[in-house]
């Protein structure tokens, strides 16, 4: 069974801070990693795909690299706002499992004004 | 454009009985996933269907749970005889090709689903 971990699970931090969360999987089954932020009573929303090892990809103030030899990869905001506010996901694309994700459990992210 | 549509957005049912759920995906996009979030979960692939191929159905948790896709298009989940471990959120999404790795999968808002 393929995992994919998130940690934290839960992050409170102040309008501002910048912050950043972990995805960890296993490196033996990487073809590509996708991160999706879901807000409240909203859709997923894709925020990156990668693929290659040293990836990294920005769109505004966030920011994602990719390690598959160590089968990680961090996302990173740079001075969270409220509106950042939302659960992060990432999934792993693995190898052999046609076109299903395997998703982590989010890191739920709280920014207080 | 329009992008995936789910209906209903909340469902509350008792015990035993069958609902059916729906997922509109985007126009002209081949592959289509069901997943499921329960409370404290992740989100967990049920099933997927790309274009005339026979849907992976690997996902899904029991013969209670089926879904079709008629046209190559709508889709429908239906869960028979609902029980209570079935309450979660249900997502569908579509994507333009399933086995392209970097290809992004387009999520609806979901069916949230109370079994009392």
């Amino acid at each position: 069974i393929l995992n994919v971990e998130q940690s934290p699970q839960s992050l409170h931090v102040q309008e501002g801070d910048s912050t950043n969360f972990t995805c960890s999987f296993p490196s033996s089954n990487f073809y590509a990693l996708h991160w999706y932020r879901w807000e409240t009573a909203k859709s997923p929303e894709a925020l990156f795909v990668m693929t290659l090892n040293g990836d990294e990809k920005k769109k505004g103030r966030i920011s994602a690299t990719l390690n598959t030899k160590e089968g990680y990869s961090y996302l990173y905001i740079k001075g969270s706002q409220p509106e950042d506010s939302a659960t992060y996901l990432c999934a792993l694309y693995p190898y052999n499992q046609g076109g299903k994700l395997i998703f982590g459990q989010g890191t739920e992210l709280s920014v207080k004004p | 454009g329009a992008g995936v549509s789910q209906s209903p957005s909340n469902k509350v049912t008792e015990k035993g009985k069958d609902v059916e759920l729906r997922c509109d995906p985007i126009s002209g996009h081949t592959a289509l996933y069901w997943y499921r979030q329960s409370l404290g979960q992740g989100l967990e692939f049920l099933i997927y269907f790309q274009g005339n191929s026979a849907p992976d159905k690997s996902g899904l948790p029991s013969d209670r749970f089926s879904a079709e896709r008629t046209g190559g298009s709508v889709s429908t989940l239906t869960i028979q005889r609902t029980q209570q471990e079935d309450s979660a959120v249900y997502l569908c999404a579509s994507s333009s090709a399933s086995v392209a790795a970097q290809e992004t999968q387009y999520f609806g808002p979901g069916t949230r689903l109370l079994v009392l």
